[in-house]
């Protein structure tokens, strides 16, 4: 079963720092991309960065540029997003997903973790 | 990077058929047959409904289907049923190699 388990959200200052974890099962994470979307309280959906398979392509949201950075280590399973310079409109759930091979479509999505950025 | 256009919501009866536009330009929506429909329903993961278009995923049901003209695509629910009451949302890959998401649609099943 695929599974992806986001962790590392939680309440920091503006301007602070937050890094978020994923830890995915049941596939073979060097076959796919990921990615990381994330939704404001009764918000929409935001597509934030992706990263290809080896990690040889990497796209970010004109809105995180320069302040998000993306990475994984596929022999450990796992994909990061290192937040910095955090904002208030940065407060959102954080969805981990999984690209389908070979299409530009989410198909597998985890249950998210909350990032509250606030004083 | 703007978000792509749907509208904010769409309603229907039990039986009966609706369509959610996505609206986007020639970078995005219209430059690529890369378009995918989620459907959210509260406090849940999205759910992947169709990609490339007009594809759907095994086990998602043949009632939901997508079609794209210019630069608007469409999702439509055919035979309406209380549990399609959800939020819906349109992706597309654009021509940055980034996605766009559009703003969402709220679904009532009258």
């Amino acid at each position: 079963e695929v599974q992806l388990v986001e962790s590392g959200g939680g309440l920091v200052e503006p301007g602070g720092s937050l890094r978020l974890s994923c830890a995915a099962s049941g596939f073979t994470l060097s076959s796919h991309s990921l990615n990381w979307v994330r939704q404001a309280p009764g918000k929409g959906l935001e597509w934030v960065s992706s990263i290809s398979s080896s990690s040889s392509f990497i796209y970010y949201a004109d809105s995180v540029k320069g302040r998000f950075t993306i990475s994984r280590d596929n022999a450990k399973n796992s994909l990061y997003l290192q937040m910095n310079s955090l904002r208030a409109e940065d407060t959102a759930v954080y969805y981990c997903v999984r690209e389908v091979y070979g299409y530009y479509a989410f198909d597998y999505w985890g249950r998210g973790t909350l990032v509250t950025v606030s004083s | 990077q703007s978000a792509l256009t749907q509208p904010a919501s769409v309603s229907g009866s039990p039986g009966q058929s609706i369509t959610i536009s996505c609206t986007g330009t020639s970078s995005d929506v219209g430059g690529y047959n890369y378009v995918s429909w989620y459907q959210q329903h509260p406090g849940k993961a999205p759910k992947l409904l169709i990609y490339d278009v007009t594809n759907r995923p095994s086990g998602v049901s043949n009632r939901f289907s997508g079609s794209k003209s210019g630069n608007t695509a469409s999702l439509t629910i055919s035979g309406l049923q209380a549990e399609d009451e959800s939020d819906y949302y349109c992706n597309s890959y654009t021509n940055t190699n980034t996605r766009v998401f559009g703003g969402g649609t709220k679904l009532t099943v009258l």
